[in-house]
């Protein structure tokens, strides 16, 4: 079974900053990582897949990368809107599973 | 536009069996397969199996294999998962997924709005 440890589990950010959440894969999965917001008593949106393929109506300010076993997320010039809880996802093998999530909150 | 609306939320004793539905609208419903994933509360997420809506196949987690069926209805384009022998640490939110193409190895680009299904003696 493929392990996804998430980093941080957590960060408090102002506005306007750039924050960056890694994903690490326990064996290579190649481009099979996706990456999900969900924001309290809602259900999670697919903003980046394939690693790097931003989601159709995704801010653009959302980006993806790597490859392998690492791969990250990042959010340019935070909005207040962006606070939720992100997790990665990987396809690559059954059982698909989840990283165990990274909180943002906005100062 | 592509929605998935699921059944309202339960409430069940252990033991008892547990039906979750999740009808879909704003496309062609077999073109697509469909997860179905739960949220512990104030937990993560977890996959629990997978439906080939074109052709029945399923792909279930194995913590769940032998309580957890995932079947579907084309003439009304709804998903359905059910989960016996229900126990406390079952309670969670459930969520169906829809995959970017048939294939059970592709992301979910739309969710239903969940269901609570709440185990509790």
């Amino acid at each position: 079974e493929i392990v996804l440890i998430q980093s941080p589990d957590f960060q408090s950010v102002t506005p306007k900053e750039t924050i960056t959440i890694t994903c690490r894969a326990s064996q290579p999965i190649g481009s099979s990582l996706h990456w999900y917001q969900q924001k309290p008593d809602q259900s999670p949106k697919l903003l980046i897949k394939y690693a790097s393929q931003s989601f159709s109506g995704v801010p653009s300010r959302f980006s993806g990368s790597g490859s392998g076993t690492d791969f990250t997320l990042t959010i340019n010039s935070l909005e207040a809107e962006d606070a939720a809880t992100y997790y990665c996802h990987q396809s690559n093998s059954v059982p698909l599973n989840f990283g165990g999530g990274s909180k943002v909150e906005i100062k | 536009q592509v929605q998935l609306v699921q059944s309202g939320a339960e409430v069940k004793k252990p033991g008892a069996s547990v039906r979750v539905s999740c009808k879909a609208s704003g496309y062609t419903f077999t073109s697509y397969g469909v997860s179905w994933v739960r949220q512990a509360p104030g937990q993560g997420l977890e996959w629990m199996g997978w439906i080939n809506v074109y052709t029945g196949d399923t792909n279930y987690v194995q913590n769940l294999q032998g309580r957890v069926s995932m079947t579907i209805d084309t003439s009304t384009s709804t998903a359905y998962m059910e989960l016996r022998n229900l126990r406390s640490d079952d309670t969670a939110v459930y969520f169906c997924a829809r995959g970017v193409d048939t294939s059970g190895w592709a992301p979910w680009d739309y969710w239903g709005q969940g269901t609570l299904v709440t185990v509790s003696s």
